[in-house]
């Protein structure tokens, strides 16, 4: 089935750029999300990205997607302290009936 | 607009208790699910119902057991818990199922420690 992994941990500074990774297994993923968990949460689509497109921007998100090396990324442009959060990559592979999530990248904003 | 409404939010268990986790959404969504989530580890699937009447083991259902009590309703019940099932528990729901389904809505999760 899918594999789906992150980097731990990402730390940046307020109102610079922030990008996240994700790699994936499953070459036959149709589509591929980010979520966002703030603390004490549950998550919420940030966004996603179908498997025929390489990029997708949404004010200041920008998903990047190379399905020639299984690599997703999330950029948040001017980040800000209101961005710290877990944010989770999820794929839906064309075998499954399921999301596969990662393990979520924790995202700390300093001043 | 309450969404997914999980019940209770904190609960600590001793090793062999039993409990059930109650999950209820206001959507009208068909699909329903259980996740937990462990540092490191991100979400698992526990167990899913894709429609009212139908459930389906995930990546994780040992210890675990579900009943789709109506459209609304999806409940978790750990017959005898175990240390292992430490963890933050999420319900989650789909206009249908799968990625498909369109995006999924969680409930703020259920933090459950067994000593």
């Amino acid at each position: 089935g899918e594999d789906v992994e992150q980097s731990l941990f990402l730390s940046v500074r307020e109102g610079d750029s922030s990008v996240i990774n994700c790699t994936y297994t499953d070459s036959s993923s149709t589509y591929l999300y980010w979520y966002k968990q703030e603390p004490g949460a549950g998550l919420q689509l940030l966004t996603y990205i179908f498997s025929n497109m390489d990029m997708k921007q949404d004010q200041r998100l920008t998903v990047l997607l190379n399905k020639k090396d299984k690599h997703l990324s999330l950029r948040i442009a001017d980040t800000q302290t209101g961005d710290s959060a877990i944010y989770f990559c999820a794929g839906l592979s064309g075998s499954a009936r399921q999301l596969t999530f990662g393990s979520g990248t924790q995202l700390t904003v300093l001043p | 607009n309450a969404g997914v409404t999980q019940t209770p939010k904190f609960q600590v268990l001793k090793t062999g208790q039993s409990m059930t986790l109650q999950c209820a959404q206001d959507m009208n969504h068909n699909s329903m699910y259980w996740y937990r989530q462990d540092p490191g580890m991100g979400l698992r699937l526990i167990y899913y119902s894709a429609s009212e009447g139908t459930t389906d083991k995930g990546e994780v259902p040992n210890g675990y057991n579900v009943s789709r009590l109506n459209k609304r309703e999806f409940s978790l019940r750990l017959e005898s818990a175990a240390p292992s099932q430490t963890s933050v528990y999420f319900c989650a729901s789909s206009v249908g199922p799968g990625g498909f389904g369109g995006e999924l809505f969680f409930g703020e999760g259920s933090r459950l420690t067994v000593l």
